[in-house]
């Protein structure tokens, strides 16, 4: 049982536009959502987070909006930068849980 | 470093053998994950530990994987027995609170022969 979708394993984007990672969740109990970023060979490394109580929050080129009645959240980039190139995992956590749970990664490719 | 350790970075085992991953959290982090990365695949929660408690197992196989955080040292992933379908990256993470940002090490990649 699949609690957090991504469906697009991989995007393009060119660099300076903007990219949006999608997310789908099927547990209306989880408290927060966070996304990670990992390249080839290291461990994931925490990029931004929102709690269950808001649908945005923004640090810098990234923001991340969640729309509970749909349960989907995404992840925006922009402007977008080479460097980005990675891996992208939704994550979400709480409810009935003690454990982060992960959806599948998409691959964010930004071409120069 | 203050990060999460583990070691080794890399095992090669061959099928039966024993495989036993280290994993430091950061200082002052109470909470241990381990969670596993098949090739082409997400990352699959394996335990949640404590020191010298086990809080939640339920995403380890029931046979040849245990996992323990003792009191002084650090948390171990043990598989006995391994297999070829053991290969994978496993990665350890840690936490001081329950809001889910976990810190990851940077992995132990583990190949059976």
């Amino acid at each position: 049982d699949q609690q957090v979708k991504q469906n697009s394993p991989s995007l393009s984007v060119q660099e300076g536009r903007i990219s949006i990672l999608n997310c789908d969740y099927t547990n209306s109990m989880f408290d927060y959502f966070l996304w990670y970023k990992k390249y080839p060979a290291e461990g994931p490394t925490f990029l931004i987070s929102i709690s269950s109580i808001k649908d945005k929050n923004e640090d810098g080129r990234f923001t991340v909006f969640l729309n509970k009645s749909a349960k989907h959240l995404s992840l925006h980039i922009v402007p977008s930068q080479p460097g980005d190139s990675a891996v992208y995992f939704c994550a979400a956590y709480g409810g009935a849980t003690n454990k982060l749970i992960f959806g599948t990664g998409t691959l964010l490719a930004v071409q120069p | 470093n203050a990060g999460v350790m583990q070691n080794p970075r890399h095992l090669v085992r061959r099928r039966g053998q024993e495989a036993r991953l280290r994993c430091s959290p950061m200082k002052g982090h109470s909470h241990v994950y381990w969670y596993r990365q098949l090739p082409e695949e997400g990352l699959k929660f394996m335990v949640y530990l404590q020191k010298e408690n086990i809080i939640d197992e339920s995403g380890m196989p029931k046979e040849r994987f245990s996992a323990e955080f003792p009191k002084e040292g650090p948390s171990i992933l043990r598989i006995q027995q391994v297999v070829r379908g053991d290969s994978a990256a496993y990665f350890c993470a840690s936490s001081w609170d329950n809001t889910g940002e976990l810190f990851f090490g940077e992995g132990s990649r583990l190949t059976v022969l």
